[in-house]
């Protein structure tokens, strides 16, 4: 199916774990983006790639990691969780950076116990 | 500071009835302005997407105005439905960043029979 798919869809991990989190899109978008969303902010971004190979750090990188070697592809993963990692992660894709629509997917619930 | 304020932080309403959120923003520069809805459990949806030359853009149901000038914003919802029970979000997309948008915290809208 075409869009923006992440997975898994819910993930319990213990700290000090490596985890990492999919998504993929099928627009052939060049900007994909993570998000975090946790009660009381609105979602901040942790890491963006304008294109395969490029990536740049947001407004909350610490403890994350990103790669991007194929264009529909943008895993995110956690070095050593740690519990204030705990929250709801969206993966988003746009054409062009913010000058264009941005799609999300259906997120990923991480909890760290 | 780059900052995007909404209110009212929830909202209860019922079915049937208009209602009116806002969003003050002080993004600069300004590139855009969307409206997201997002229902529980999911990733944010676009209503609506203005530049700084629209003041004005509908979805259906849906109407965001903008004034550029006093950097406010607003999304009127007509004749609700128990459907759009959902956290709406304003955000804000910064002109020299591809990567950088500003979210707000969210309205919580409840329609109630």
């Amino acid at each position: 199916d075409a869009g923006i798919t992440q997975s898994p869809r819910y993930k319990i991990t213990e700290t000090g774990r490596q985890v990492t989190l999919m998504c993929h899109q099928t627009w052939s978008h060049s900007y994909m983006f993570w998000y975090r969303q946790d009660l009381g902010h609105g979602l901040r971004l942790i890491y963006y790639s304008a294109a395969a190979d490029i990536t740049d750090k947001g407004e909350v990188p610490d403890g994350y990691v990103v790669s991007r070697s194929k264009t529909e592809n943008f895993p995110l993963t956690l070095e050593s969780a740690t519990r204030s990692q705990t929250s709801v992660y969206f993966c988003a894709s746009s054409e062009q950076g913010t000058n264009t629509e941005a799609f999300f997917g259906q997120g990923t619930r991480l909890t760290v116990v | 500071k780059n900052q995007v304020e909404q209110s009212p932080q929830s909202l209860i309403i019922l079915e049937g009835k208009n209602c009116t959120l806002q969003c003050n923003y002080t993004v600069s520069p300004f590139s855009n302005l969307r409206w997201y809805k997002q229902d529980t459990g999911r990733g944010p949806v676009s209503l609506t997407i203005m530049t700084f030359s629209e003041n004005t853009k509908s979805n259906g149901r849906y109407t965001a105005t903008l004034d550029a000038d006093t950097k406010q914003s607003s999304l009127h919802i007509t004749a609700s439905q128990l459907s759009d029970s959902a956290s709406y979000i304003c955000v804000v997309g910064h002109r020299r960043s591809q990567g950088n948008l500003i979210f707000g915290k969210g309205t919580k809208l409840s329609v109630k029979p």
